[in-house]
């Protein structure tokens, strides 16, 4: 069935490092790739989305590549910072409703 | 920038008591959601709404919930008799016409059931 694939936290990354969260689909047709942030104590932001193949989504310095052959949408920040620390979750949507990954933290240290 | 508004923040109810979950989409959406996040894991989909109804619902979603429409402008989401597991954070989301531009989620409501 549908379902997203994410890697598994937390990651812990210190201030300035690349950040690389992988997500991988499976899914019938094309779906529209998205990836939500959901700050502590917060609800669900969208941070960037993508709507076909080799699409690149962007936001906040935040990318992420719709990769139809891989299918695999995996999340990159070239150099991260505290505030950036949050739940990551990715998803997709096919039919209508959105289907989530079961998310990943990542915590910057200073 | 258009907000989803969830109401109330935080709520705490006894078991088999019933929960009325209140929400005010967007105002020119016409798509409605409800998920479900118990504490610590995955987004869970409950269900859409669309032109006055319900147009798709998880196992989740069995005859303790249901959902409305009542005026044109809240969407709700009733639990009829609240059981310990249904303590969990309860997004709301609504949608304009195409998928592609993104849902927008309220900031939920924590249900605690003791």
């Amino acid at each position: 069935g549908d379902s997203v694939t994410q890697m598994e936290g937390p990651v812990t990354l210190s201030e300035e490092a690349f950040l690389t969260i992988n997500c991988t689909y499976t899914a019938t047709g094309y779906p529209s790739l998205f990836w939500y942030v959901q700050y502590p104590g917060e609800g669900l932001q969208l941070l960037l989305k993508a709507t076909k193949a080799d699409d690149k989504g962007s936001n906040k310095g935040f990318e992420a590549t719709y990769r139809k052959e891989t299918t695999s949408f995996h999340l990159e920040k070239g150099s991260v910072q505290v505030s950036d620390s949050a739940v990551y979750f990715c998803a997709f949507s096919n039919t209508g409703k959105l289907i989530f990954g079961q998310g990943t933290t990542l915590q910057v240290k200073p | 920038e258009p907000e989803v508004t969830q109401t109330p923040s935080h709520q705490v109810t006894q078991m088999g008591q019933e929960v009325i979950l209140r929400c005010v989409p967007i105002s020119n959406h016409l798509y409605f959601y409800w998920y479900r996040q118990i504490l610590g894991q995955k987004v869970e989909f409950l269900v859409s709404f669309y032109n006055n109804e319900i147009s798709e619902k998880s196992e989740i979603f069995d005859d303790q919930f249901s959902v409305e429409r009542p005026d044109g402008s809240n969407f709700t989401l009733k639990i009829r008799s609240t059981k310990l597991e249904d303590s969990a954070m309860y997004f709301c989301a609504s949608r304009d016409t195409h998928v592609n531009y993104g849902y927008t989620f309220g900031s939920g409501t924590r249900l605690t059931v003791v």
